[in-house]
């Protein structure tokens, strides 16, 4: 079992649809969520953490967080073609900020 | 803020030589920073953690002897690729550990492209 796993899609949505993004992980101890988007031929961006059991909002995206079922979620409002891109999800584990990836979500969205 | 530069963005060598690519952080102290390689439609693969003052830690499967680490200062760390071969023709990446408020966090530098002849 992987440590951290992400559907790889491709997901595809229309333009002013939401978009969500799931992610489950493997070790019950992880503190810290990442959402990292990554366009292509570009490097990854942090979008957003969360380390709170529940939602944490920041303006289109939405994280979610639930450790009792292990499971982080993005979700993008509105979503728009600019937002078509690999979205990364990343555990942080107890390895001096070392950070456990999971192998990306392509979003594509549709006009 | 959390800015991480890279250099060079771009570099076409031949096989057999060396490169060495640098990543900074611009405007934050970075005690780790981390080293990444991106194969064309593949994840992020981690090959090794960089800290400051020390020796870099390896993930296992990558050459230490090939791919040297030097972390010198808290704002600069240096990947050498030695005697570069076409198949470490990929996408490296580097990443500087920093704060955003009071959460760690990884910031990405731009990535450098290498292509081996």
């Amino acid at each position: 079992q992987k440590e951290v796993e992400q559907n790889s899609g491709p997901l595809s949505v229309p333009e002013g649809a939401i978009a969500s993004l799931n992610c489950t992980y493997s070790d019950r101890g992880s503190q810290s969520f990442f959402w990292y988007r990554q366009y292509s031929g570009k490097s990854p961006e942090l979008i957003m953490f969360i380390y709170s059991n529940g939602d944490k909002e920041d303006g289109r995206f939405t994280a979610q967080l639930n450790k009792a079922s292990q499971y982080v979620s993005l979700l993008i409002r509105d979503s728009q073609p600019s937002d078509s891109a690999t979205y990364l999800c990343a555990v942080s584990s107890n390895q001096g900020g070392k950070l456990i990836f999971g192998q990306g979500t392509e979003l594509s969205v549709k006009p | 803020g959390a800015v991480v530069s890279q250099h060079p963005s771009r570099v076409i060598c031949k096989s057999g030589t060396s490169v060495k690519i640098e990543c900074r952080s611009l405007d934050f102290q970075a005690t780790t920073m981390f080293w990444y390689r991106q194969f064309p439609k593949q994840s992020l693969m981690l090959m090794a953690t960089s800290n400051e003052g020390s020796k870099a830690t390896y993930e296992q499967g990558v050459e230490k002897d090939k791919f040297l680490i030097n972390h010198a200062s808290l704002t600069l760390s240096t990947l050498t690729v030695t005697s570069a071969h076409p198949e470490d023709s990929s996408f490296y990446i580097c990443s500087a550990g920093g704060t955003s408020g009071i959460q760690e966090t990884q910031y990405f530098g731009p990535g450098t492209r290498l292509l081996v002849l």
